[in-house]
């Protein structure tokens, strides 16, 4: 099974900075990696897919990298909307993966 | 797009058993696989399982052999039975649609299933 691997669990930033989020797989997923934004009592909501593709209606400071077995999600400017947990995951035909989570706060 | 509404949740007792159901609209729902997703109080996401468009079924090692995905294309409903039902059961259970080649893009508000004696 893959296993993926966020960090950091949590992180506070101040308005304006730009985040950075992790996700590591236990073997390569050639690309096969989403992003979801969850708020408290809400689901969790598509950000990105394929590592980099920003999902349709989703603002673009979000943006998406990486390959083979690491990735990076960026909040370009943090915004007080983008207080939330942020989870990654692996998708394939059969089976899906997510991360643990990062939960950013305003600093 | 589409909108996605489960239902079914509840309280049962270890050993018990639920369906849930997951109510589809504003999509062709025989065209596209359903996975179930659930999340338990204070942690993350974790994956269920999955049925395609060919029914074909998939399911996470912690459910396997009590759970059943299943779907109905003539009401547009997806369910899940859950067969002896333990205390690490207890959470919240979204439905999602899956697209093709890719992940979960739509999702329901969740309908939280609570687990005691």
């Amino acid at each position: 099974d893959i296993q993926m691997t966020q960090s950091p669990s949590s992180l506070s930033a101040s308005v304006g900075d730009r985040v950075t989020i992790t996700c590591r797989a236990s073997q390569d997923i050639y690309s096969s990696l989403a992003w979801y934004q969850q708020k408290p009592g809400k689901a969790p909501k598509l950000l990105i897919y394929a590592s980099s593709r920003l999902e349709s209606g989703v603002p673009s400071r979000f943006s998406g990298s990486g390959s083979e077995t690491d990735y990076t999600l960026t909040i370009s400017s943090l915004q007080p909307e983008d207080i939330a947990t942020y989870y990654c995951q692996y998708y394939s035909r059969t089976i899906l993966s997510f991360g643990g989570g990062s939960k950013v706060e305003i600093k | 797009e589409g909108q996605l509404l489960e239902s079914g949740g509840g309280w049962e007792q270890p050993g018990g058993s639920l369906r849930l159901s997951c109510s589809a609209s504003g999509f062709i729902f025989s065209s596209y696989a359903m996975s179930w997703v659930r999340q338990a109080p204070g942690r993350g996401l974790e994956w269920v399982s999955t049925i395609n468009e060919y029914d074909e079924t998939y399911y996470a090692d912690s459910v396997k052999g009590r759970f059943t995905i299943s779907r109905d294309n003539s009401r547009n409903t997806l369910y899940l039975q859950m067969n002896i039902v333990r205390a690490e059961d207890a959470a919240i259970y979204f439905c999602a649609k899956k697209l093709p080649y890719i992940t979960l893009d739509v999702w329901g508000p969740g309908t939280t299933v609570t687990v005691s004696s």
